[in-house]
């Protein structure tokens, strides 16, 4: 099962910051956050990791609360190629991704 | 650079027939993986090879093997395709050195009838 809830869906409009929320109030010492998304039937798209600090690249921001029990994930300027299903997931670098059913982003013009 | 290439994109069989899915990494990656998806449900693992001559069980084996041909190529097979079969079947592969993130593919297709 996986180890993170996510909000089933969630709307932004275009422009806006959206803003995804992952609870992993179980999460152990060594596993690290990761963000990956779904765009309509494609292949999952890796977005962003961290362990403790907070992360920022070229895609998003990660913000993980100071007790790492939560996560989100920050898409400061959402577009309408933004709308995916975001999944978050929980893991021990070296072992296999567990997918939950994710947060479905629709971003409205 | 083609990162993660499957092969077919799309394949209809007949319950009973056999199928192998192809998939490519050209990253020097390490760590194959093989996942299903069904409608309306998250990736599932099937089966994953963490390096080359090592396949271990996922989530929902049953009904499939798997080859790690070499570094770059681990395909899976359907000895006797069932309608519970029916998916789209991703493949992924990491470099597995480290905290490194997966790459995936664009996913098969398949409609077992």
């Amino acid at each position: 099962d996986a180890k993170t809830t996510q909000p089933p869906s969630m709307d932004c409009a275009e422009g806006r910051a959206a803003n995804l929320p992952c609870n992993h109030s179980t999460i152990s010492g060594n596993e690290y956050v990761y963000w990956y998304r779904q765009i309509h039937s494609q292949g999952p798209q890796y977005i962003i990791h961290g362990l403790k600090n907070n992360e920022t690249n070229e895609m998003a921001s990660l913000i993980i609360t100071e007790d790492r029990k939560s996560s989100t994930l920050i898409l400061p300027h959402a577009t309408l190629r933004d709308t995916a299903v975001y999944y978050c997931i929980v893991r021990v670098w070296d072992t296999p991704l567990v997918f939950g059913k994710g947060t479905r982003l629709s971003v409205i013009a | 650079n083609a990162g993660v290439t499957q092969t077919p994109k799309f394949q209809v069989l007949k319950t009973g027939q056999s199928m192998t899915l192809q998939c490519a990494q050209d990253m020097n990656h390490n760590s194959m993986y093989w996942y299903r998806q069904d409608p309306g449900m998250g990736l599932r693992l099937i089966y994953y090879s963490a390096s080359e001559g090592t396949t271990d069980k996922g989530e929902v084996p049953n009904g499939y093997n798997v080859s790690r041909l070499n570094k770059r190529e681990f395909s899976l097979r359907l000895e006797s395709a069932a309608p519970s079969q029916t998916s789209v079947y991703f493949c992924a592969s990491m470099r597995g050195q480290g905290p490194q993130p997966q790459h995936f593919g664009d996913g098969t297709r398949l409609s077992i009838l």
